[in-house]
């Protein structure tokens, strides 16, 4: 079946320090969705990418989805202690309901 | 109701016990989603709702586990027969229809522990 793989799994950072996450699916992909969840939080919807080799911006963060519709990344620029959180990517193949990755856990130290 | 609402928000029971767990989406939503999340995990699939149907039940993880929504926007899930494997955090999500281009919003999730 489908899976979304996302590395690295833990990311320590300087606050000021850029950060990236990314995400490989062994399907291609309708869309794909990030998602941050804050610690004792849920997830909250950040983005949704469509087309191939789509790039959308949101601020700091930088969300692209790769050409073969396989593989995604997320970069924020300059981290903030407000970054903090676990980031989720998730994708739907046709179909099918939305499959997360493992997350990427960040952590940032002023 | 201004977000995804989800009761209780922390549930322990017996092994051997059964449960059920309510979400009530945002109102107007169609599609409506359980997950659940353990630790350090992703959320992973249960069930999904269009309306008043299950549209796809295939991450149900066997028999004990139940859902219904039977008009169309308040669901409950149930399980039966609990088991320690079943701690986790329950989340549920809806979204204006299963087409729509936005992303799902959760609730704050039913923290479950099976004792």
């Amino acid at each position: 079946g489908q899976q979304v793989m996302q590395i690295p799994q833990y990311q320590h950072v300087q606050e000021g320090e850029d950060f990236t996450t990314y995400c490989n699916s062994s399907t291609t992909l309708s869309n794909i969705q990030w998602y941050k969840q804050r610690p004792g939080g849920h997830p909250v919807f950040l983005i949704q990418l469509v087309k191939s080799g789509e790039v959308k911006k949101q601020k700091r963060l930088t969300f692209q989805f790769g050409e073969a519709k396989k593989n995604s990344s997320l970069h924020i620029t300059a981290t903030q202690t407000t970054d903090v959180g676990t980031y989720f990517c998730a994708g739907h193949q046709a179909g099918t309901a939305l499959i997360f990755g493992k997350g990427t856990t960040l952590s940032v130290s002023s | 109701g201004a977000g995804v609402s989800q009761t209780p928000s922390n549930k322990v029971t017996e092994k051997g016990k059964y449960v059920e767990l309510r979400c009530d989406p945002i109102s107007g939503h169609t599609a409506l989603y359980w997950y659940r999340q353990s630790l350090g995990q992703g959320p992973e699939f249960l069930i999904y709702f269009q309306g008043t149907g299950a549209a796809d039940d295939s991450g149900l993880p066997n028999d004990r586990f139940f859902a219904v929504r039977p008009e169309g926007s308040v669901s409950t899930l149930k399980i039966q027969r609990t088991e320690r494997g079943d701690s986790a955090v329950y989340l549920c999500a809806s979204r204006e229809t299963s087409n729509a281009g936005d992303g799902y919003t959760f609730g704050s999730g039913t923290r479950l522990t099976v004792v």
